[in-house]
């Protein structure tokens, strides 16, 4: 167990729609990370967090969005679902401060995303 | 756009035997590099974070080096043990531009008992 909580663990949903997908990080940990895991691809970086702050970010599309709340858990956000957004989506967690990337990070179970 | 490459692809290796693996990154604004396990319906899990020239870690029976000028890094699993079936991911930490990791592909290992 890596301390990173994801809910939920599956989602199913029709296209047009809007989910919301909720992370809370390991305690002590200020920076959240999302990735996206589609089907024969890599692992696709989202976007970070830092205490709050948005602090880089990947091929997030329009539709996605994320923020990070003051009890440091993060939400990400996906409307106007399209078939194609069906995939594993995971965040991740580290005392990573910002700017440097020597910390390793703790990954949730993930939420599986099913776009129908 | 980074270019993170892992070869090979997927590998089976007989229970007992050693293997290794390649990560292949950019040479030019390196920070850092990490190595991830990630076994099935599980998340991935770290085992080493890189950040120096020549470094080498150890875990056990499974070990890492470095190579940052040439860009490559290899990972070592001595005596491969059935519970050593996952895929490996490596991932690239630059010092330029936008702050994130990039991970390659990863290479899926397989021990056969």
């Amino acid at each position: 167990d890596s301390g990173v909580t994801q809910t939920p663990k599956h989602l199913i949903t029709a296209t047009g729609q809007r989910v919301t997908l909720r992370c809370s990080p390991r305690s002590g940990d200020l920076s959240v990370y999302w990735y996206q895991q589609s089907l024969d691809q890599g692992l696709q970086f989202l976007i970070q967090y830092y205490n709050g702050e948005e602090r880089a970010k990947g091929n997030i599309l329009e539709r996605f969005s994320a923020q990070q709340f003051p009890d440091l858990h993060s939400e990400l956000n996906l409307s106007s679902l399209e078939l194609g957004d069906s995939a594993l989506y995971f965040c991740a967690s580290s005392a990573q401060t910002a700017g440097t990337g020597s910390y390793e990070q703790y990954f949730g179970p993930g939420t599986r995303l099913t776009v129908t | 756009i980074l270019n993170v490459e892992q070869s090979p692809q997927s590998l089976h290796v007989q229970e007992g035997d050693s293997t290794n693996f390649t990560c292949s990154f950019p040479s030019s604004n390196f920070y850092a590099l990490h190595w991830y396990r990630w076994e099935t319906a599980k998340s991935p899990k770290a085992l080493f974070v890189m950040t120096l020239n020549g470094d080498e870690k150890k875990k056990g029976r499974i070990s890492a080096t470095l190579n940052t000028k040439e860009g490559y890094s290899y990972l070592y699993i001595k005596g491969s043990q059935p519970e050593d079936s996952a895929t490996y991911l490596c991932a690239f930490f630059s010092n330029f531009g936008n702050e994130k990791l990039t991970f390659g592909t990863g290479t899926r290992l397989t021990i056969i008992p």
